[in-house]
């Protein structure tokens, strides 16, 4: 069976710091991969997804990006965080090709940006 | 473009009446519509979704959704609700980039179920 997983479940970092945020799946191959944030325990909003290796398309401009960098793994990025980044991030994975197929999503990563 | 909209912020129930959350739809062509669920600080649970077919659709946990086409409504229903059930619902449809789907998710709404 299919599992994704995220970590660190959660973090605090000071504004201008790094960030880095890691997903995998395990059990299935070429994978669309997603991030979404979710703010205030609310709407989802979709950051980027990726269809294939290398392959990122971003939904709003920000101060985050992601790779890609296996097919399994999916990495969120930024340089310096701000206050604004603070949310809970959640990863998740449908079958390539799936048009019609649900996403699956991981168990998130709450951001707190101090 | 595809969105969905959720006109409730909250919604409560007594345990063991039927509870219905509300969603409805506003998209260009078929729609493919989707109910998650989210407990607090975990990720969200894929409920069921409507694809084509039957316009009653049943999914996980003993819910289920009717799909309106008329009303442009995908509302979740559960003919007895329990406390174990109180959680946020999210109602999405899915749009087509040419490569991937994407879901664009409603507001949530949480449903508080009491004794």
């Amino acid at each position: 069976s299919q599992t994704i997983h995220q970590w660190p479940a959660t973090l605090v970092q000071p504004v201008g710091s790094p960030l880095s945020l890691e997903c995998t799946v395990e059990g299935t191959s070429n994978p669309n991969l997603y991030w979404y944030r979710q703010a205030a325990g609310r709407g989802l909003q979709l950051l980027f997804y990726s269809v294939g290796i290398g392959q990122i398309s971003s939904e709003v401009p920000q101060n985050l990006s992601a790779s890609r960098p296996q097919d399994r793994q999916f990495i969120l990025s930024s340089k310096k965080l701000l206050l604004s980044d603070s949310g809970f991030y959640l990863c998740a994975w449908s079958p390539l090709g799936g048009r019609l197929n649900e996403q699956f999503f991981g168990p998130g990563t709450r951001l707190t940006v101090l | 473009a595809q969105s969905v909209a959720q006109p409730e912020d909250q919604v409560n129930v007594a345990e063991g009446n039927p509870l219905t959350v509300k969603c409805t739809y506003s998209v260009s062509g078929n729609p493919y519509l989707f109910w998650y669920v989210q407990y607090p600080n975990r990720g969200l649970q894929f409920l069921l979704k409507y694809i084509t077919g039957d316009n009653l659709v049943k999914g996980s946990y003993g819910f289920e959704a009717e799909f309106n086409k008329s009303q442009t409504s995908f509302h979740l229903k559960k003919p007895s609700a329990l406390v174990s059930d109180s959680a946020l619902y999210f109602c999405a449809v899915r749009d087509w980039t040419g490569t991937a789907s994407k879901l664009t998710f409603g507001t949530g709404t949480r449903l508080q179920v009491t004794l």
